[in-house]
């Protein structure tokens, strides 16, 4: 089956510096990625994703790139804020639609530091 | 619109009972998942039902189960709790078409002792 490797587990950055989670996958047919982010005592919010036929996706301070070829895929997080302290996890999933099972990656703790 | 409602929020069970969990999709939603998340595993398939069939089944013992209900929503079950079922129990559901895109509840915390 997929399994989603994802690093750092733990992350800390100034105030209005940028962030950024890696994630690897081992199934070249899985062809979506989602990013969550979760805050204690929530469950996951899903933040951004992309398909792997696009390469890079933009949501105004946050960004995901992906490389087919090497699989791998990274979170891009840009001028941070206090606010974006939380757990952020990847997830990598094959198929479309129905009966898609998601595979997580471990999580990263960020931390914002003001 | 209301979020996904998991009841309760936390439960605390002694070895070999059974517990069940609750889950109330966003209106409309009809995909229910349920996933399992501990601090050593991380967070784990469990299944997916939707219109009350479970459509894919994550890798876990014959003791965890679901039904879903006409008005979508959804329950879980784990017959003889192990000291290992201890964890976060999350449900998420996901709108007709983009099924991938799952939103989720706050989950319900479980302890077995």
């Amino acid at each position: 089956g997929e399994n989603v490797e994802q690093h750092p587990s733990t992350l800390s950055v100034q105030e209005g510096d940028s962030a950024v989670i890696k994630c690897t996958y081992s199934d070249s047919a899985s062809n979506y990625f989602p990013w969550y982010k979760q805050e204690l005592g929530k469950g996951p919010q899903l933040i951004i994703d992309i398909r792997s036929n696009v390469g890079e996706k933009k949501d105004q301070r946050i960004a995901v790139t992906l490389n087919k070829t090497a699989k791998h895929f990274s979170l891009h997080i840009t001028e941070t804020q206090p606010e974006d302290s939380a757990v952020y996890f990847c997830a990598a999933s094959i198929g479309r639609g129905s009966a898609r099972q998601l595979t997580f990656g471990s999580g990263t703790q960020l931390t914002v530091l003001p | 619109k209301a979020g996904v409602t998991q009841t309760p929020r936390y439960l605390i069970k002694t070895r070999g009972q059974q517990v069940t969990l609750s889950c109330s999709p966003i209106s409309g939603h009809r995909s229910v998942s349920w996933y399992q998340q501990t601090p050593g595993q991380g967070l784990q398939f469990l299944f997916e039902y939707f219109s009350e069939t479970q459509r894919n089944k994550g890798n876990f013992p014959g003791r965890f189960s679901g039904r879903q209900f006409s008005n979508s929503r959804s329950e879980m079950n784990v017959s003889t709790l192990e000291l290992g079922d201890s964890a976060l129990y999350l449900c998420a559901s996901s709108p007709a078409g983009t099924e991938e895109k799952l939103f989720f509840g706050s989950g319900t915390q479980l302890s077995v002792l």
